[in-house]
């Protein structure tokens, strides 16, 4: 079975610069989240996904932060304008059922904006 | 505040050394404590999940314990192989949604 996959898994911009970030969950796995890493910070959450509604995207930092999950597969995160502060790692994980909770994760996606 | 602090920061053991990670926290209604592991360059791993005080659960050299303030994730006897970030995770109920709040992580090293 594969895992959950992320593309891609580095992407340096520019200031101002428009990135589209990329996950695909295991297939058949309703729930969808995606998750932040700042150097020096501990992972933060973004939202969740609940197929192709948002459950929950109070971790959303602002609104040039914009994610979709059309038809509740693969979903994207898009960053628009991004700024210097949205460097990290972005991790999405996905996981079958909301009540297990156990989440299985990505390798990750490392942006650096400079 | 919600909140999840590991210790220690770091921590090097010889192989066979047997020793302790810790996990404290302050969640408003906790659902789970999740354990995972971190390789260099990957997405965190799920080891365990406790859900309630006195629950301990137990994979190869690893075993989770829970009390109603802090989690300890026992090493016995490392090996090299377990060298890796070990990050815990509680997950908060507010309302209908649920949260993973992680800490820092603990960076462990096992020399041979």
């Amino acid at each position: 079975e594969a895992g959950v996959t992320q593309f891609p898994s580095h992407s340096v911009i520019e200031k101002g610069q428009t990135v589209t970030l990329r996950c695909d969950p295991i297939s058949g796995h309703d729930n969808l989240y995606w998750y932040r890493r700042v150097m020096g910070k501990e992972i933060k959450f973004l939202l969740h996904f609940v197929k192709e509604s948002k459950q929950d995207e109070s971790g959303m930092p602002n609104n040039r932060f914009l994610a979709e999950r059309t038809g509740g597969t693969y979903s994207t995160l898009k960053v628009q304008p991004a700024e210097l502060e949205d460097s990290g790692v972005y991790f999405c994980a996905s996981s079958l059922r909301t009540i297990t909770y156990e989440q299985y994760f990505g390798p990750g996606t490392r942006l650096t904006v400079t | 505040e919600d909140q999840v602090t590991q210790s220690p920061e770091a921590l090097r053991l010889q192989e066979g050394e047997s020793s302790s990670l810790n996990c404290s926290y302050t969640v408003s209604g906790l659902r789970g404590l999740f354990w995972y592991r971190q390789d260099p360059g990957k997405g965190p791993e799920f080891l365990f999940t406790l859900y309630s005080a006195g629950e301990e659960k137990e994979k190869e050299r690893l075993k989770a314990t829970l009390t109603k303030k802090e989690s300890f994730l026992h090493i016995t006897a490392p090996k090299p192989e377990d060298s890796a970030t070990y990050l815990c995770a509680a997950m908060n109920e507010a309302g209908n949604n649920r949260k993973l709040i992680w800490g820092l992580g603990t960076s462990l090293a096992v020399n041979p």
